[in-house]
């Protein structure tokens, strides 16, 4: 079965790039969430998406932007990165959010190193 | 917000059966999984509560008590690849996770 998808695996950049992080979702998934796990730590929430529109956001600083287009896949946009930055980006996705239950599939993750 | 509580580490032998309990606060509950992630890979799913009583799966079973903010997860005749971290995650009103800190599982032979 089709999983979640994410690219890219392994991101090297420098302090103070940008980096542009695509999560393409199951198949017919409308909603897609984004957490970001630091070295030994639990996945925290940055943002979510429900067709299209943005449903909820966690603890995402300023510098980082997602949206999630037509075709329902997710880009996660950080600029301005800080070395604190470095960490296991998870993108998530679920059918629907109604009051019955509805998974959260992770994707492999993408490891984003800032030096 | 949700403030989750679990033990940071745990050690059992093969074959045995451990509990992993979780604590929880919430201010809007909308049900509880249990996640199992091996280092540096996703978290892939175990189970979902979200009324209160036990669901079995396999060798696996999850119990959960509203009333207590309360869930453990069971895993029964451990076997060496059950060596993970396993986190509790409440999903609030909004469909939003939050992640307890995970509970590391040692599987000694």
């Amino acid at each position: 079965a089709a999983g979640v998808i994410q690219s890219p695996r392994h991101l090297i950049k420098e302090k103070r790039e940008t980096a542009t992080l695509k999560c393409y979702p199951i198949p017919r998934h409308d909603t897609v969430y984004w957490y970001q796990q630091g070295p030994g730590q639990d996945p925290q929430f940055l943002i979510s998406f429900y067709e299209k529109m943005q449903s909820d956001k966690g603890s995402i600083p300023d510098r980082f932007s997602a949206q999630q287009f037509s075709d329902y896949h997710s880009e996660l946009n950080m600029s301005s990165l800080e070395l604190g930055d470095s960490a296991l980006y998870f993108c998530a996705s679920s059918l629907g959010q109604g009051d019955s239950y509805n998974e959260q599939f992770f994707g492999p993750g993408t490891r984003l190193t800032v030096l | 917000g949700q403030n989750i509580d679990q033990p940071t580490e745990m050690t059992a032998t093969e074959g045995a059966i451990v509990q992993i309990n979780c604590t929880y606060q919430t201010s809007g509950f909308n049900g509880l999984f249990w996640y199992q992630q091996h280092a540096g890979e996703a978290p892939t799913f175990l189970s979902y509560n979200v009324l209160d009583g036990l669901e079995e799966k396999g060798r696996f079973s999850s119990f959960l008590s509203r009333s207590k903010g309360y869930s453990y997860l069971l895993l029964k005749e451990l076997q060496m690849k059950d060596s993970a971290s396993y986190l509790c995650a409440v999903r609030d009103s909004d469909y939003k996770l939050s992640f307890g800190a995970g509970t590391t599982v040692t599987v000694r032979a």
